[in-house]
């Protein structure tokens, strides 16, 4: 089983301010690396398919970066939308593999 | 418009059964592969189990495999997960999740917002 580990557990940012989160996987995974977004009491939403492709209506603030092994989310002007649990998936082997996730919240 | 309806989710003891459905809509179903996600109180997320469009191909993830099966009615665009042998530690929010992707990769494009599963005594 492929390990998907998430850095950090939590951040905290100040609206406006850059967010980078990582995703690291224990084996490579190429491109086959998915982020979502989840707020409480809510369905998680794709954010990243790809590494590096937007899904739709996803805003160019959100970008996600790397492949094999080591990945990044950044957002690079937080909203207050933006507040939320961030997991990375990777796709490429079964079982598929979710991160821990990290938790943007206001500084 | 486009969403997925999950129910059957309740208390049920160590070692009972139960059985969730997810109701899809505003999609082309059969296109799509589909898998049940959970999330354990205070946890994050676990994916427990994928279905091909075609239904023939099924994937479980070891923590549950021998214990669940995953199926689906294309003709009603229903998904199901039985659910046998239940523990403490199945105790979740279950969420159907679809993957209407080019290339049919597993990757989720459109989550449900989860049936809760409480396994005690």
């Amino acid at each position: 089983e492929i390990v998907m580990t998430q850095s950090p557990a939590t951040l905290s940012v100040s609206p406006g301010e850059r967010a980078t989160l990582s995703c690291r996987a224990s084996q490579s995974v190429s491109s086959h690396l998915a982020w979502y977004q989840h707020k409480p009491g809510q369905a998680p939403r794709l954010l990243i398919y790809g590494a590096s492709t937007r899904a739709t209506g996803i805003p160019a603030r959100l970008s996600g970066s790397g492949s094999g092994t080591e990945f990044t989310l950044t957002i690079s002007s937080l909203q207050s939308e933006d507040f939320a649990v961030y997991y990375c998936q990777q796709y490429n082997n079964w079982p598929l593999t979710f991160g821990g996730g990290t938790k943007v919240e206001i500084k | 418009e486009v969403q997925l309806l999950e129910s059957g989710g309740g208390l049920v003891q160590p070692g009972g059964s139960l059985r969730l459905s997810c109701a899809a809509s505003g999609f082309t179903f059969s296109s799509c592969v589909m898998s049940w996600v959970r999330q354990a109180p205070g946890k994050g997320l676990e994916w427990v189990s994928g279905i091909s469009g075609s239904g023939d191909t099924t994937h479980f993830a070891d923590s549950v495999k021998g214990r669940f099966t995953i199926s689906r009615d294309n003709s009603k665009n229903m998904l199901y997960l039985q659910m046998n042998s239940l523990r403490a530690e199945d105790t979740a929010l279950y969420y159907c999740a679809k993957g209407c992707t080019p290339g049919g990769y597993w990757y989720f494009d459109l989550w449900g917002r989860g049936t809760l599963v409480t396994v005690s005594s």
